[in-house]
């Protein structure tokens, strides 16, 4: 059973492009969940996406957008890049239909380095 | 809103006994995770505990929660070299669980041989 996939796994962009990032959730789980981990800190939550729908959104600007698809695998998408969205881009999977079990597994990041 | 807080560092030799702390100030009803994240990795689930529980025990690990001080802390015993990472505390509402987590700034374990 493949766990949450993430891809790519490391990417480059530059200053004023837009990049997107793609999240395949644990199998059975329906719901994903982005985070931002910069250099040296914990994660940041950004938004989570549940039935095709954003559920919950951190402090993060509209610059930051996602999607989920009906096979639940989600993207991220930042546009007008800035030297500070340079980070690890984490996606995590769980349940949110019927009973919860508190299980949140995470993917092993994409890496974005801007320049 | 929701601060998590650990410190950030502890050494320990091999075979000993680790004790990473945190501290949190959701007052509802929560889940409370603990995470390890090895160099350039994702993150690994170690364990996790509903507010309403004392102790969680997991092979080597021990989850001790004192919810009167809002309290968690993460036992390692018999530390082995593989445990050097950096360890993450997380919290999210029972209300909303599986949403928002809120993760502390992460404790850099270095285990010495």
């Amino acid at each position: 059973d493949a766990g949450v996939t993430q891809s790519p796994t490391h990417l480059i962009k530059t200053r004023g492009q837009q990049v997107t990032l793609r999240c395949s959730p644990k199998s059975g789980h329906d719901t994903v969940s982005w985070y931002q981990q910069a250099l040296g800190q914990g994660p940041q939550f950004i938004f989570q996406y549940y039935e095709e729908e954003e559920r919950q959104r951190g402090n993060f600007p509209d610059r930051f957008s996602g999607h989920q698809f009906p096979n639940y695998s989600s993207e991220l998408n930042v546009n007008a890049l800035l030297l500070g969205d340079s980070a690890l881009y984490l996606c995590a999977s769980g349940f949110n239909r019927g009973v919860n079990t508190g299980e949140l597994f995470f993917g092993e990041g994409s890496r974005l380095t801007v320049l | 809103g929701e601060d998590v807080e650990q410190s950030l560092f502890l050494s320990v030799r091999e075979g000993d006994s680790s004790v990473i702390n945190c501290t949190y100030t959701d007052s509802s009803s929560t889940y409370l995770y603990w995470y390890k994240q090895e160099p350039g990795a994702g993150l690994q689930l170690l364990t996790y505990i509903f507010s309403n529980m004392d102790m969680k025990q997991d092979q080597r690990l021990t989850v001790l929660l004192n919810k009167k001080d809002k309290h968690l802390s993460l036992r390692i015993a018999d530390t082995q070299t593989g445990d050097s990472a950096i360890y993450f505390c997380a919290e999210t509402p029972i209300k909303a669980a599986g949403n928002k987590l809120t993760f502390g700034g992460g404790t850099r374990v270095l285990v010495k041989p």
